[in-house]
């Protein structure tokens, strides 16, 4: 079956920490992998994306996610967290095949930044 | 360059009402995808529009329908509200089907 999972449904990080939101994923085909971020009232931004081309993929805002085929993983990371960075972020696939129109989300991780 | 554009913002309806949903896309975009986000979820696929025509559907029951126009905005209709189709819908654009998809900033439907 397919599926995407995000691990974590809320991370806490201190301003100027490392941001580490994981999520793994279950597909029959090379899916497409995307990052996206929602801050409160405003719509979908994409972070970046994975389409078979390098593997560490670099995003906007200092982000960035590698893919890793072996462990069916895309793990979003940042250096240093910064306050403007406090959001909800999603995972998102496009799967091969008859599904390749649609975008599958996570449940989504709430990212908190502590001063 | 406006970017894709919903209305209305918020909305409330009472069980067994329909309701319509509207969505422009982004300039030089032809494709129009709708998504339902629930309270603390991550936004589901409901269906795509191209050429005017439903091109995939998700699990959603025959209560949603949709429509594409020749000037690609798109509107989804929901008949027979219940509770549980209260949530943010999300309409995303792009240019085909399989490209990058530039949402809007959604409609709040409230079911009481």
């Amino acid at each position: 079956a397919q599926s995407v999972t995000q691990l974590d449904s809320h991370v806490s990080v201190s301003e100027g920490t490392p941001v580490l939101l994981r999520c793994n994923y279950s597909s029959s085909y090379s899916p497409s992998l995307f990052w996206y971020v929602q801050h409160p009232n405003k719509g979908l931004q994409l972070l970046l994306k994975y389409t078979s081309a390098a593997t560490l993929v670099k995003g906007i805002n200092g982000f960035e996610a590698e893919f890793k085929k072996s462990e069916t993983s895309f793990h979003l990371t940042k250096p240093s967290a910064h306050m403007s960075d406090a959001a909800e972020y999603f995972c998102v696939v496009r799967f091969g095949a008859g599904s390749a129109r649609q975008l599958t989300f996570g449940s989504g991780t709430q990212l908190t930044v502590l001063p | 360059d406006a970017g894709v554009t919903q209305s209305p913002t918020h909305l409330i309806k009472t069980r067994g009402q329909q309701v319509t949903l509207r969505c422009s896309p982004k300039s030089g975009h032809d494709t129009v995808s709708w998504y339902q986000q629930a309270l603390g979820q991550g936004p589901q696929f409901i269906f795509q529009y191209y050429e005017e025509e439903e091109r995939q559907r998700g699990n959603f029951p025959d209560r949603f329908s949709g429509h594409q126009f020749p000037n690609y905005s798109s509107e989804l209709n929901v008949n027979a509200l219940l509770l549980g189709d209260s949530a943010l819908y999300l309409c995303a654009s792009s240019r085909g089907s399989y490209n990058e998809q530039f949402f809007g900033p959604g409609t709040r439907l409230t079911v009481l």
